[in-house]
């Protein structure tokens, strides 16, 4: 079957911590990107990867971390210095060819609260 | 910049009517492609439909339409023969060509659909 995979769904953090969310894609896309969503609103974009061992920042990259090592795998850290980190965390991947005009697909997100 | 606007914040349908959710864009970039997704309650982001902005004809996904205006700049969804299973929160979204995967949401209409 493929698809993205989040993981994991439910993410529990205390304050000061770093943590790593997980996606994971077998579509065999080379465009990957992470966006933020809070309560009532559309998302917002953190971070995208056009290719492997490259990435650049969205709208509201601040707190934020990512790698890009493998064309299947692009995990977001979310560090202390992200000031308000609760959010839903969607991650979407795309072939990249933008000539086609080819859809964006999203995983099934992952809740992270901090406690 | 572009921008999305949704002005409808929620509505209520009857099962098996049609419904028109409304999208607007702002865009100065002549290349471009517009996104809706559906969310519902469990999270994940489903695509639904796709259109460009040089398509000629609008586009169609089974009971889902996409009404493109473009001089008006606008692209409205239409689900025919509602379903319960249609409640969900239904976003728009952009995506220029240059930059693709980079999408501007809207803020979202929350449907629900009756019996």
């Amino acid at each position: 079957d493929g698809g993205i995979t989040q993981s994991p769904k439910y993410l529990f953090r205390k304050e000061g911590q770093n943590v790593t969310l997980s996606c994971e894609q077998n579509l065999n896309h080379d465009a990957m990107y992470w966006y933020r969503q809070d309560p009532g609103q559309g998302l917002r974009l953190i971070y995208y990867s056009q290719i492997v061992n490259d990435f650049q920042k969205g709208d509201i990259a601040e707190g934020y971390s990512v790698s890009r090592e493998k064309k299947e795998s692009f995990p977001l850290t979310v560090t202390s210095a992200q000031k308000n980190p609760t959010a839903f965390y969607l991650c979407a991947s795309s072939t990249g060819d933008t000539v086609s005009g080819n859809t964006i697909y999203f995983g099934e997100g992952s809740w992270l609260t901090v406690v | 910049a572009q921008k999305i606007t949704q002005t409808q914040p929620g509505m209520f349908v009857q099962e098996k009517e049609a419904v028109t959710l409304d999208c607007t864009y702002d865009t100065s970039d002549p290349s471009y492609g517009l996104f809706w997704y559906k969310q519902p309650s469990s999270g994940e982001m489903i695509f639904l439909i796709y259109q460009g902005s040089y398509d000629q004809q609008n586009a169609t996904e089974g009971r889902y339409s996409l009404n493109f205006q473009k001089a008006r700049k606008s692209a409205n969804l239409v689900i025919s023969a509602s379903q319960l299973g249609d409640s969900a929160m239904y976003f728009c979204a952009m995506s220029l060509t240059d930059s693709w995967g980079k999408l501007q949401f809207g803020a979202g209409t929350q449907v629900v659909v009756t019996p």
